[in-house]
């Protein structure tokens, strides 16, 4: 059974940088069959798909338009987790973040709430 | 971008009886080398994420009661709870895979009547 554990801040300042980190268990980051995504979820913009990563012989990125200009997702081997970086945040980020695993998605975890205020 | 459209917003049910959620997709979300529509459905209750229920438009997810099915195919999907259980008041979501960026659905609330 996959386990995905989130961690990190739950409060970030304006304009600074929010990060958090997805720690897998019962599968790994760089399997040649999975993706690995962070969602956020906000009364007014739903869920909302952020961006993913996935190995494939190589490292693979993709983020939405809406974020790709502050975004970074990046896998770590060694701690078999992955990290969602959002810089220049404003209160329009504050959220519910989730990462999940797949296409359609079967595995999340279990939110973290990220507050942007001064 | 994939837009997907959820209808109702709410709905209310009584115990026993059948909910059915509708969701359309702005265009076709047909994967033809798997021959499966890239459409899934979640639950999510309070203060969880969600859960996906369905996923190919129409095959559970392991440990998916049964009660829970779903079908369509073009661009027009239904989730439908054919016997409404207490547990199962909740917001569903349907998301489309076919393409990035992944997108779902606005959401319907189901209720017990």
């Amino acid at each position: 059974q996959v386990q995905l554990q989130q961690s990190g801040p739950g409060l970030v300042k304006p304009a600074q940088t929010l990060s958090l980190t997805c720690a897998i268990s019962g599968d790994s980051v760089s399997s040649d069959n999975a993706a690995w995504n962070w969602i956020r979820q906000s009364p007014s913009r739903g869920l909302e798909w952020l961006g993913r990563t996935y190995y494939r012989s190589t490292w693979f990125y993709d983020y939405a338009d809406s974020v790709t200009s502050r975004i970074s997702i990046r896998a770590d081997t060694s701690k078999n987790q992955f990290s969602l970086n959002l810089n220049s945040v404003t209160h329009e980020d504050t959220a519910v973040y989730y990462c999940a695993r797949g296409w359609s998605l079967n595995f999340w975890g279990q939110g973290s709430l990220v507050t942007v205020s001064s | 971008d994939i837009v997907m459209t959820q209808a109702p917003d709410s709905l209310a049910v009584s115990l026993g009886e059948r909910a059915t959620i509708n969701c359309k997709s702005s265009q076709s979300v047909f994967y033809s080398p798997h021959s499966r529509e890239s459409v899934a459905w979640y639950q999510q209750k309070s203060g969880q994420p969600p859960k996906l229920l369905i996923d190919g438009a129409s095959v559970r997810h392991s440990g998916v009661p049964d009660r829970f099915s779903g079908s369509g195919s073009g661009t027009d999907f239904t989730l439908t709870i054919s016997s409404l259980q207490a547990e199962d008041v909740a917001v569903y979501y349907c998301q489309q895979y076919f393409s990035l960026p992944l997108t779902f659905g606005g959401g319907t609330r189901v209720e017990i009547k």
